[in-house]
């Protein structure tokens, strides 16, 4: 089992605050994807990392892949009371199987 | 565009009664197909994958089973369901061969009582 920790597990900041999530594994992948879930909801993509050091913005969200390609990091710049939500981050093996994180609630108090 | 369908989106069920889960996909051929666990504000653990018709991966034993009867829709089931497999059960789909990404359907919410 290739597991993929994410910390915090919870993150409750004010708005306008900045924060960060990371997503590490003792593994390598062949990619990372970040998602984000709703209550009640399936996952909805947010970004994939392919190469080692690479980094992807997304508005007002920064993404990272370790140079070693076993982890990851999610920075939000002030953040807003549309980010909360679970945060997850799923490491993709060459063979097509993914592997979730364990998962980052934020909340965003206005 | 391609869309993923689950249902029921809830369902509760007796201790030992019998399970079926149903995920269709539009807009595509021969997708990879996968079904995940998730409990409460946590990851997903997956359960079942599949590249084609008639070809299931089971990564974690237990009391469920997965089919896969046509190209595009994907089965979960069990014969006798237990209280610890309540929990949001989830669908995904990805392009064969060159999908990185995984797309989800809504899910279904099942309590075992």
């Amino acid at each position: 089992t290739q597991l993929l920790e994410q910390s915090p597990q919870f993150l409750s900041i004010q708005e306008g605050e900045n924060l960060t999530v990371y997503c590490n594994s003792s593994s390598v992948f062949s990619s990372l994807q970040w998602y984000r879930q709703e209550p009640g909801e399936g996952p909805v993509l947010l970004v994939t990392v392919v190469t080692g050091g690479e980094v992807k913005k997304l508005k007002r969200l920064t993404f990272q892949f370790g140079d070693a390609r076993k982890d990851s990091s999610l920075h939000i710049t002030a953040a807003q009371t549309g980010d909360t939500g679970l945060y997850l981050c799923a490491g993709a093996t060459a063979g097509n199987q993914f592997y979730f994180g364990t998962g980052t609630s934020l909340t965003v108090i206005p | 565009s391609q869309t993923i369908h689950q249902w029921p989106a809830t369902l509760v069920q007796p201790v030992g009664s019998p399970l079926s889960l149903e995920c269709t996909v539009e807009g595509t051929s021969n997708p990879n197909l996968y079904w995940y666990r998730q409990a409460a504000g946590r990851g997903l653990q997956l359960l079942f994958y599949s590249v084609g018709i008639g070809q299931i991966s089971s990564e974690v034993p237990q009391n469920l089973s997965a089919s896969r009867p046509q190209d595009r829709q994907f089965i979960l089931s069990s014969k006798k369901l237990l209280l610890s497999d309540s929990g949001f059960y989830l669908c995904a789909w990805n392009r064969a061969f060159s999908g990185y990404e995984q797309y989800f359907g809504p899910g279904t919410r099942l309590t075992v009582t």
